[in-house]
């Protein structure tokens, strides 16, 4: 089974800031991950798709990046409604596994 | 629009079963996998099931295997997860979700629905 380790567990930033998540596959997944958002008490939302293709409607300040088994997230100049909870995923084969999660918190 | 709605959560004592049910609309529901995924709460995410467009084939987790079963009426637009001898560690908001793109199981999942709970506790 492929694992996914995430980093940092939680960030704390402030509006305008940008941040970067990292989430490393124990093997190659190619370019299969996507990264998700969850706000509490709602469903995750997917944000980024084989690794760096932007879902529609989704601003422009979130990007994606990587191959292999190194991937990132990164939200430029952030807005307050960006403070969620950010999985990684990877899809490459089943189990399907979501990275533990990163917490980020208005500092 | 695409929608996905679960439903059949409640409470249930430890060895018992349970059946959720995730209504489809808004897109060819006959062209795409589907599959569940759990959230214990306070934690992440957990992968549970995936069932291919057909019914034909499906996977599930190390953790629930032998124990769930994953189905789709294709003529009601509708996906199951059929769960028995549930145990405590079973207590979860459980997500049906949608593959991103058709066919195949390999996609992202886009959209999720709004998630039911499962309380297993005597």
């Amino acid at each position: 089974d492929i694992q996914m380790t995430q980093s940092p567990f939680t960030l704390s930033a402030s509006v305008g800031d940008s941040v970067t998540i990292t989430c490393r596959a124990s093997q190659s997944v190619s370019t299969w991950v996507a990264w998700y958002q969850q706000k509490p008490g709602k469903a995750p939302k997917v944000l980024i798709y084989k690794a760096s293709s932007l879902e529609s409607g989704v601003p422009s300040r979130f990007s994606g990046s990587g191959s292999g088994t190194e991937f990132t997230l990164t939200i430029s100049s952030l807005q307050p409604d960006d403070f969620a909870t950010y999985y990684c995923q990877q899809y490459n084969r089943a189990p399907y596994s979501f990275g533990q999660g990163t917490n980020l918190e208005i500092k | 629009q695409v929608q996905l709605v679960e439903s059949g959560g409640g409470v249930v004592p430890p060895g018992r079963s349970l059946r959720l049910s995730c209504a489809a609309s808004g897109f060819s529901f006959t062209s795409y996998a589907l599959h569940w995924v759990r959230q214990a709460p306070g934690k992440g995410l957990e992968w549970v099931a995936v069932i291919s467009y057909d019914g034909r084939n499906n996977y599930y987790a190390d953790s629930v295997k032998g124990r769930f079963t994953i189905s789709r009426d294709n003529s009601k637009n509708t996906l199951f997860l059929q769960m028995n001898s549930l145990s405590t560690g079973d207590t979860a908001v459980y997500y049906c979700a949608r593959a991103g793109d058709v066919y195949g199981f390999s996609y992202w999942f886009d959209p999720w629905g709004q998630g039911s709970l499962v309380t297993v506790s005597s």
